[in-house]
């Protein structure tokens, strides 16, 4: 079974630019989430979709969004990018919604804003 | 969302026994106990979860106190391949809420 795969792997984009990011996410799996890490706060929940629809939203500016596709897929949008924004961003995905389901991880996007 | 403890690192020897400790003195009755790990350049990886009772996988023992205020992750024998950062999660929703995580290092 393949795992989640996310795309690109690495990104340079320069500030004010605006950039996506592409997560499949295990078959049958129908819950995405996506997550922030950078070294000086760790990982941070943005946010997570289940059957095409945004359940949970992490604290984080409008500048970020995402969206789900009927077949699961999902992508995330940064726009008028900040340094700040460097980071690499995971996504999960899961079978469903409850507590217990593990999520498993993606190997992430690299970010580098200039 | 409730807060965990952890120890900033540990080190341990290959071959033998590691317990990772985790303190949630907030825990709430429907809150699930979840351990995930991140090895050097990869996402996150699930370990273990629980909820009120002890359990055991391939990877993993978890210990949970009776009054669910504190866990323990029990690598039985650690290897080269678990020197990681561990973390412990309280999940009651499906957002996975990540702390600082410990620092697992392991000496051969």
């Amino acid at each position: 079974k393949a795992g989640v795969t996310q795309t690109p792997r690495y990104l340079i984009k320069t500030r004010g630019q605006q950039v996506t990011l592409s997560c499949s996410p295990i078959s049958g799996h129908r819950s995405v989430s996506w997550y922030q890490q950078t070294p000086g706060q760790g990982l941070q929940f943005l946010f997570e979709y289940f059957s095409e629809t945004q359940r949970n939203k992490g604290n984080f500016p409008g500048r970020f969004s995402g969206r789900q596709f009927s077949n699961s897929r999902s992508e995330m949008n940064v726009s008028t990018l900040e340094l700040g924004d460097s980071a690499l961003y995971l996504c999960a995905s899961s079978l469903g919604t409850s507590f217990y389901n593990e999520q498993f991880f993606g190997p992430g996007t690299r970010l580098t804003v200039l | 969302d409730a807060k965990t403890t952890q120890p900033n690192s540990m080190e341990s020897n290959e071959e033998e026994p590691v317990h990772l400790p985790c303190n949630h003195s907030t825990i709430s009755g429907t809150d699930y106990i979840h351990w995930y790990r991140q090895l050097p350049s990869q996402g996150p990886e699930y370990v273990i979860h629980g909820l009120t009772s002890n359990v055991n996988n391939r990877m993993a023992s978890l210990a949970i106190a009776e009054d669910r205020k504190s866990s323990t992750l029990i690598l039985h024998r650690a290897t080269l391949r678990d020197a990681a950062v561990y973390y412990c999660i309280l999940r009651g929703g499906n957002k996975l809420v990540f702390g600082a995580g410990t620092i697992l290092r392991v000496k051969s």
